[in-house]
């Protein structure tokens, strides 16, 4: 069985701060890793996935995340917050029966204060 | 480009009945996943289908059921609705590379009375 963990249900932090999303995976095999982020009222828009390969991989908008195996953890960051990230973040792991679902976190609110 | 559409937006049912619910894939997708997402919870994933078949399914009963055409658009089915049925349906397209990632629609928001 596949699983993601978000431990925060809110993260706060100053505009112009770093911020960090906290994710664990637990999956059998290599993990398939994914970042969706949610404004309200709309769907999940990608920002960014782990195949293979580099640690740290950058996606959209200025975020990044960093793949760490013996942590099993895909912790999502932005050196700088905007007001506008605000929103809801999910992080999933794809089926590692090779199906390409997706299996997501309970999602972290992050709200940034101007 | 237009991505992936979903209609329609709202919809007002009340327990007992049917409902269908309607997804056009982002252009070059032949792989449509239907995911519900509860209040203040991440999306689950319902089913998926690819070539008009479903190819995977996750823990959701019978009442649950869907279909793909030959142009790649889907419906979701939910008979016998329930009030824990009230949630945001989620239709997420992708081509069939596996590690592509999922583009999402903005869902319909079905509310149970």
């Amino acid at each position: 069985a596949q699983s993601v963990a978000q431990p925060e249900d809110q993260v706060n932090v100053a505009e112009g701060n770093p911020l960090t999303v906290k994710c664990t995976y637990s999956v059998s095999g290599n993990p398939y890793l994914f970042w969706y982020v949610q404004y309200p009222n709309r769907g999940l828009q990608f920002l960014l996935k782990y195949i293979t390969g580099d640690n740290l991989v950058k996606g959209s908008y200025g975020f990044e995340a960093e793949f760490n195996k013996s942590q099993t953890s895909f912790h999502l960051k932005k050196p700088s917050a905007l007001v506008s990230d605000s929103a809801l973040y999910f992080c999933a792991v794809r089926d590692s029966t090779g199906a390409n679902n997706l299996f997501f976190g309970t999602g972290t609110r992050l709200t940034v204060i101007p | 480009d237009a991505g992936v559409t979903q209609s329609p937006t709202h919809l007002i049912k009340t327990r007992g009945q049917q409902v269908t619910l309607r997804c056009s894939p982002k252009s070059g997708h032949d792989t449509v996943s239907w995911y519900q997402q509860a209040l203040g919870q991440g999306p689950q994933f319902i089913f998926q289908y690819y070539e008009e078949e479903e190819r995977q399914r996750g823990n959701f009963p019978d009442r649950f059921s869907g279909h793909q055409f030959p142009n790649y658009s889907s419906e979701l089915n939910v008979n016998a609705l329930l009030l824990g049925d009230s949630a945001l349906y989620l239709c997420a397209s992708s081509w069939g590379v596996m590690d592509q990632p999922q583009h999402f629609g903005d869902g319909t928001r079905l509310s149970i009375l």
